[in-house]
């Protein structure tokens, strides 16, 4: 068990919806990490939130958000859904402690689109 | 940045050691080397990560070149539950932060 945390395990929903993905980081943990991976791919670096603000920015789409609120929980909002936009969304987090570039991930949130 | 080249797959017999190599000829001389696994559709797993000596630590063994352009990892006795994805990384700045930038990795089959 790492630590972090993720809702929903398991989302099905619709093109041109919109859902949020939460994450809640190691205890102390101030830097969050969101990551999608989907088949062809590979694993792909999206943002970066440290103690509420924004540090390093990936391959985030327009239509993907994510934010970091004072408790240091981080949602990433994904709207109108396509079907590419099928993947497992990993969050991770490291902070004050831990090895430099030690991250800790959560065990994903699967996301299909429909 | 550093890109790292590593071959897509390996595979090792249940009991030898696995070596899994990587190339990173760009690296630049404060940037750390680190690799991860992920086993199946968890969650990618920090293993063990260096600069310029080689580290161990109760899950690995990490060989860096003299000249840093390359590295190896080793699994001493390799098990079943070795049998993954392995990656490794550079470090690489982005705006104010930094990121971790997986790349394809090494699946490595551990038999039996």
């Amino acid at each position: 068990d790492s630590g972090v945390t993720q809702t929903p395990k398991h989302l099905i929903t619709a093109t041109g919806q919109r859902v949020t993905l939460r994450c809640s980081p190691r205890s102390g943990d101030l830097s969050v990490y969101w990551y999608q991976q989907s088949l062809d791919q590979g694993l792909q670096f999206l943002i970066q939130y440290y103690n509420g603000e924004e540090r390093a920015k990936g391959n985030i789409l327009e239509r993907f958000s994510a934010q970091q609120f004072p408790d240091l929980h981080s949602e990433l909002n994904l709207s109108s859904l396509e079907l590419g936009d099928s993947a497992l969304y990993f969050c991770a987090s490291s902070g004050a402690g831990t090895l430099l570039g030690e991250l800790f991930f959560g065990e994903g949130s699967r996301l299909t689109v429909l | 940045d550093a890109k790292t080249t590593q071959p897509p797959s390996m595979d090792c017999a249940e009991g030898r050691a696995a070596n899994l190599p990587c190339n990173h000829s760009t690296i630049s001389g404060n940037e750390y080397v680190y690799w991860y696994r992920q086993i199946h559709s968890q969650g990618p797993q920090y293993i063990i990560h260096g600069l310029k000596n080689n580290e161990t630590n109760e899950m690995a063994s990490l060989i860096i070149t003299e000249d840093r352009k390359s590295s190896t990892l080793i699994l001493p006795h390799a098990t079943l539950r070795d049998t993954a994805v392995y990656y490794c990384i550079v470090r690489v700045a982005v705006n104010s932060g930094y990121a971790l930038n997986f790349g394809k990795g090494t699946s490595l089959l551990v038999t039996p």
